[in-house]
């Protein structure tokens, strides 16, 4: 059972491009969340999502940051302009129901030029 | 609202020593969910443990061990004969009742010297 996949592993941009880094959750896993560890630094909560669905987006910058979870396809995390300070990791983490554990993907790292 | 506190930013051992992080959380809720992952230098983060509010009971894994206090909120995490390769930082997490979302420490960076 393949684990949380998210891709691409590491991701440059300059200021003012759009980063969309993607996340597919475990097999019969169906929730999904995002969370962003800035240098040195534990993880912030982002943005809960099920399929079609944002449950929680408490997380999520109010400007530029936005996720999906399609009824097909991985969850996305888009970035629009992005600025130096974005530069962070990026975890999606997947859990079959909510209550259970969440298991991490590798994790993007978002470099921001 | 919920708060983790790990007060070891960074601890430094000798290989074979024992070595007990600290993990102090805060919630309202009568149900909850801690965890301890770990953070190798590669930086995936690898799951180690899950406990719920009502599970006081100790619990052993190989060389790893929690003791969860619910009298002093707290849920410490002991590592018995280190080894280099326990080395990475080590983050202790709270979930409220269903989980919607983490709330991570700051994590405590150990460092394993042979």
């Amino acid at each position: 059972n393949a684990g949380v996949m998210q891709n691409p592993r590491h991701l440059v941009r300059r200021r003012g491009q759009e980063a969309r880094l993607r996340c597919s959750p475990m097999k019969g896993h169906s929730h999904v969340y995002w969370y962003r560890q800035l240098p040195e630094e534990g993880l912030k909560f982002m943005v809960y999502l099920q399929k079609e669905n944002i449950i929680d987006e408490s997380g999520m910058p109010k400007e530029r940051f936005s996720a999906e979870f399609p009824k097909e396809g991985p969850s996305i995390l888009r970035i629009q302009q992005v600025v130096r300070g974005d530069s962070a990791a990026y975890f999606c983490a997947s859990s079959p129901v909510p209550e259970e554990t969440q298991y991490f993907g590798p994790g993007t790292r978002l470099l921001v030029l | 609202a919920q708060k983790v506190t790990q007060a070891q930013t960074e601890i430094s051992v000798v290989e074979k020593e024992d070595v007990t992080l600290d993990c102090v959380y805060e919630t309202r809720d009568t149900t909850y969910y801690l965890f301890w992952y770990k953070q190798p230098p590669s930086g995936e983060l690898v799951f180690l443990i899950r406990r719920n509010s009502f599970d006081e009971q100790n619990e052993i894994s190989g060389r790893y061990s929690w003791n969860f206090q619910k009298s002093t909120s707290s849920f410490n995490f002991t590592i018995t004969a280190s080894q280099v390769v326990d080395s990475a930082v080590y983050f202790c997490a709270l979930s409220e009742a269903y989980g919607q979302n983490f709330v991570f420490g700051p994590g405590t960076r150990l460092s394993v010297l042979p």
